[in-house]
């Protein structure tokens, strides 16, 4: 088990473009969820996975974000036509389907919109 | 809306001295709720989780919360603070399985010598 991985740790881009993140998942985990958190404050809910499938989408996923899991192994996250507001930590977690289900969490990608 | 809410957004306490951090809940079901901490510029670690089973949990490094449906809190405390406990702590509750986290906004834990 060598937990969630994350890459990159930091991006630093220009408003406008776009970026992508890419999530690695504990293996046997079948669930995969992004979260987006600001400075200050706790992580805001934005999409999750159960295997390939997209299962729920949080109203701050605009259109200019969009998430992909097409083997149900790792999972991509882009943003297009990046906006200064977009800067922020996005976190990736897994968890395995069960009663008493636990999110792990990755280290998370910090992006810096200029 | 179902809601976690952190009293107190800075948390400082002398090393050794009791760590109490603050966690009610807005919940028309009895809900999952966690602990995370998080440290400076990385992901969330799980501390600690409530499931119903227990109302006292222990989780890592000493800590634990009690579970009080009557009070709607999810309080975490620690006997006696270690340097190494200076954090950002962050109280989740979740509806259940197939369930996102919903996160307060954290209380930063401030330890001094």
């Amino acid at each position: 088990d060598t937990g969630v991985s994350q890459d990159p740790r930091h991006k630093i881009t220009k408003r406008g473009q776009n970026v992508t993140f890419r999530c690695d998942p504990i293996s046997e985990h079948n669930r995969l969820y992004w979260y987006r958190q600001t400075l200050g404050q706790g992580p805001e809910f934005l999409t999750y996975f159960q295997n390939e499938a997209q299962l729920e989408k949080s109203r701050l996923l605009s259109d200019r974000f969009s998430a992909e899991r097409p083997k149900g192994s790792f999972s991509t996250l882009e943003i297009q036509r990046t906006e200064q507001g977009d800067s922020a930590m996005y976190l990736c977690a897994s968890s395995l389907t069960g009663a008493w289900e636990t999110q792990y969490f990755g280290p998370g990608t910090r992006l810096l919109v200029l | 809306a179902q809601s976690v809410t952190q009293l107190g957004s800075h948390v400082s306490v002398s090393e050794g001295a009791l760590v109490l951090l603050r966690c009610n809940y807005s919940s028309s079901v009895p809900p999952y709720l966690f602990w995370y901490v998080q440290y400076p510029n990385q992901g969330l670690q799980l501390l600690l989780k409530y499931t119903s089973a227990a109302t006292l949990v222990k989780g890592i490094n000493g800590f634990e919360a009690e579970f009080k449906k009557s009070e709607t809190s999810f309080h975490l405390t620690k006997p006696s603070a270690h340097m190494s406990d200076a954090a950002e702590y962050f109280c989740a509750r979740s509806t259940g399985t197939a369930s996102k986290l919903t996160f307060g906004t954290g209380t930063r834990l401030q330890v001094t010598l």
